[in-house]
């Protein structure tokens, strides 16, 4: 079980937005703007979107975008490509002493 | 342009230790501002962060698996290295190294390596 929550699957028709929710604590998305979000591709390494919740690195699309709300971090894809489809995670830095960096499970993204 | 590659065995056998070796090049480990991580993801699960090291030779462990891992620094040569002892079925997995660009606390990994999946041999 991850330590951060997201859902298992979503999709998309080409040129729709579609978002993914990123559910921590305190501890970690709730307590620090330091939430990251990756796209990879089956069979690649993973590839940062998104940083410090909404910040994009240099060459990303900002059909891209992050966001977040009390303990909930979401990233929102707008007009889907279909080059979008990929798996989606995110990540957080967090204070419990167990962990320095908690991911999300993984969103499969399906582009219709 | 900033590029790591990992190196090392793809078969483990059960109770062995994994060393494998991040070469890193277009940024210099001296840097301190530049980390690495190691991460690993299991076929089809999440990612999983194990450890990450500074210049300053600050390092940190994932606390569940801090008994079986060392990861070390060589600046001359730009490589980080991450040992696992007592290799199990249960860490097959693609183990990444990445780099951290912008110091304590690690906040996101801005460039990663291919990956290499380790699997167990027995």
């Amino acid at each position: 079980q991850s330590a951060l929550t997201q859902p298992a699957s979503v999709s998309g028709s080409p040129g729709q937005s579609i978002t993914i929710s990123c559910t921590g604590s305190t501890n970690d998305v709730g307590g620090f703007n330091y939430v990251s979000w990756y796209q990879q591709h089956p069979g690649r390494a993973p590839k940062l979107i998104l940083y410090d919740v909404s910040n994009r690195p240099s060459g990303i699309s900002d059909r891209f975008s992050g966001s977040k709300s009390g303990n909930t971090a979401s990233l929102t894809i707008s007009g889907l490509q279909a080059e979008d489809e990929a798996d989606y995670f995110c990540g957080s830095y967090t204070r419990i002493f167990t962990l320095d960096v908690v991911f999300g499970g993984g969103t499969r993204l399906t582009v219709l | 342009q900033v590029t790591l590659k990992e190196s090392g065995p793809v078969l483990v056998k059960p109770t062995e230790t994994l060393t494998l070796t991040c070469t890193v090049s277009g940024f210099s480990l001296s840097n301190p501002r530049m980390g690495v991580s190691w991460i690993r993801q299991p076929p089809g699960k999440a990612l999983e962060w194990l450890t990450h090291i500074f210049p300053n030779d600050e390092k940190s462990y994932s606390t569940s698996l801090r008994s079986r891992l060392t990861i070390s620094g060589d600046t001359s040569n730009s490589q980080v290295v991450l040992t696992m002892t007592n290799m199990d079925p249960v860490d097959t997995a693609t183990y990444y190294c990445a780099r951290i660009p912008a110091g304590a606390p690690v906040r996101h990994f801005d460039h990663w390596a291919r990956g290499t999946l380790v699997t167990d041999s027995s």
